[in-house]
Parts: C-alpha cells; sequence; structure tokens
C-alpha cells in the first residue's frame, strides 16, 4: 500500500457543482495534512492547511479522519479556474521535513 | 517577500555537462527542499536542508550534489546525468523549527532536459 494515496481521476464536473476528494494516508502517527493544488506545468501552490478541527476557506472546506486516516477536501460552486490537479500532503511524526505528496486528483470543471 | 525563486527556468544539457540549479527565498526560512516531479507524477523528496544542514537524502545518486551556501540560498550541482533524469525540479522552503504546521512554499522549477 502506498504511503498517501489519492483517486486519480480525472473528476469531470459542471460549474457551479460540489465535489469531494479523500486521501488516505498509512501512517497512523502522521502529524501534519496539507492540500496543495498544481496547474499544468506550474509548481504545488498551498491551498490549506488540515487542522484536526476541520477548517473552511470561502469555498473549500478541509475534513481530518484520524480513526479511518484519510483528509478530504470539499469544493463548492466549482468555477473553472478551480481545474487543476489537487495533491495531498502528509507528515509522519517525528519527521516533520520529510512530507510525501500524494498522487494527485485532477479536477476538470465543464461549462 | 513570499517569493522562492529558480534559475534559470529551462535548462539543457548533455550527459557530460556539469552545471547547477539555484533556489533562494527571503522569507527568513530555516528549511529548505529539492524535489524532482516527473510528468504527471507527483513531486518526489530528494534533499531537505534544515538550518544549513543536510537533514534528508532520499538516496539520491551522487550526480546530483545539494548545496546551502547560506540560509536563504540553495543549490543543486549536476554532473554526468542520465536522459531519465530530465524532469522539472522543485525548490521548495519551510518555516522549520520543528513547528508542526510547516507549510511549504515552491518557487516556478527549473525544466531540466538531459540530451
Amino acid at each position: 500500500r502506498k504511503e498517501v494515496e489519492q483517486d486519480p481521476g480525472p473528476f469531470n464536473v459542471p460549474e457551479g457543482a460540489t465535489v469531494a476528494f479523500n486521501c488516505t494516508y498509512s501512517n497512523s502517527a502522521s502529524q501534519s495534512f496539507f492540500w496543495y493544488r498544481q496547474d499544468c506545468r506550474k509548481e504545488p501552490k498551498l491551498l490549506m492547511s488540515v487542522y484536526s478541527s476541520g477548517n473552511e476557506d470561502g469555498r473549500f472546506t478541509a475534513q481530518l479522519n484520524r480513526a479511518s486516516q484519510y483528509i478530504s477536501l470539499l469544493i463548492r460552486d466549482s468555477k473553472l479556474s478551480d481545474s487543476a490537479t489537487y495533491l495531498c500532503v502528509v507528515t509522519p511524526d517525528g519527521g516533520y521535513q520529510k512530507v510525501t505528496f500524494g498522487t494527485g486528483t485532477k479536477l476538470q470543471v465543464i461549462p | 517577500d513570499t517569493e522562492v525563486t529558480q534559475t534559470p527556468k529551462h535548462l539543457v544539457m548533455g550527459m557530460t555537462n556539469k552545471k547547477s540549479l539555484k533556489c533562494e527565498q527571503h522569507m527568513g526560512h530555516r528549511a529548505m527542499y529539492w524535489y524532482k516531479q516527473k510528468a504527471k507524477k507527483p513531486p518526489e523528496l530528494m534533499f531537505v536542508y534544515s538550518y544549513e544542514k543536510l537533514s534528508i537524502n532520499e538516496s539520491v545518486p551522487s550526480r546530483f550534489s545539494p548545496e546551502c551556501p547560506n540560509s536563504s540560498l540553495l543549490n543543486l550541482h549536476l554532473h554526468a546525468l542520465q536522459p531519465e533524469d530530465s524532469a522539472l525540479y522543485l525548490c521548495a522552503s519551510s518555516p522549520g523549527g520543528g513547528t508542526l504546521n510547516n507549510e511549504q512554499f515552491f518557487g516556478p522549477g527549473t525544466r531540466l532536459t538531459v540530451l
């Protein structure tokens, strides 16, 4: 089993739709969790950190489920500009710098 | 300044060449990273510097040699590369210092082609 796994997609959704991605991780001692987005041929950009209590930033909501070892990202009212690859990042306990990227989920928002 | 810069943007080199990639940040971050990313794959961690000392080397071949001259600069020296080393090389930095939520900020990358 890979350390961090995501459904590669692509997820093709119409504008205005709500879409959710999950990311599962295998190390139960993992401490920090993030969502990044990466546009084609660009660098990853931090979308949001994922806190134990969950967090929301506008149309984006991130959740952490430690018991089932997954994090989720919910995007409401999808925009064309949300089309990108979404990468989850997990940092293990005791090795906060040794980050592991998930395989990425591609989202295509269709007019 | 919340930017990580990388030079050059593009690099084409032969297998016998020696070249260097450069990365710079002025956010006062104490951890800096090199990643390699192939098309349609996630970034793969290569090296981590923490407080200017190499703290993680992910079994990278010796033809890649990192260097951290000071807390703002990170170099990656390349020598005798193979065509399969062609990829996007990303530099990132994070605050470091042992904080748990250690968000990384990425530079735009150097697209390397080895002929």
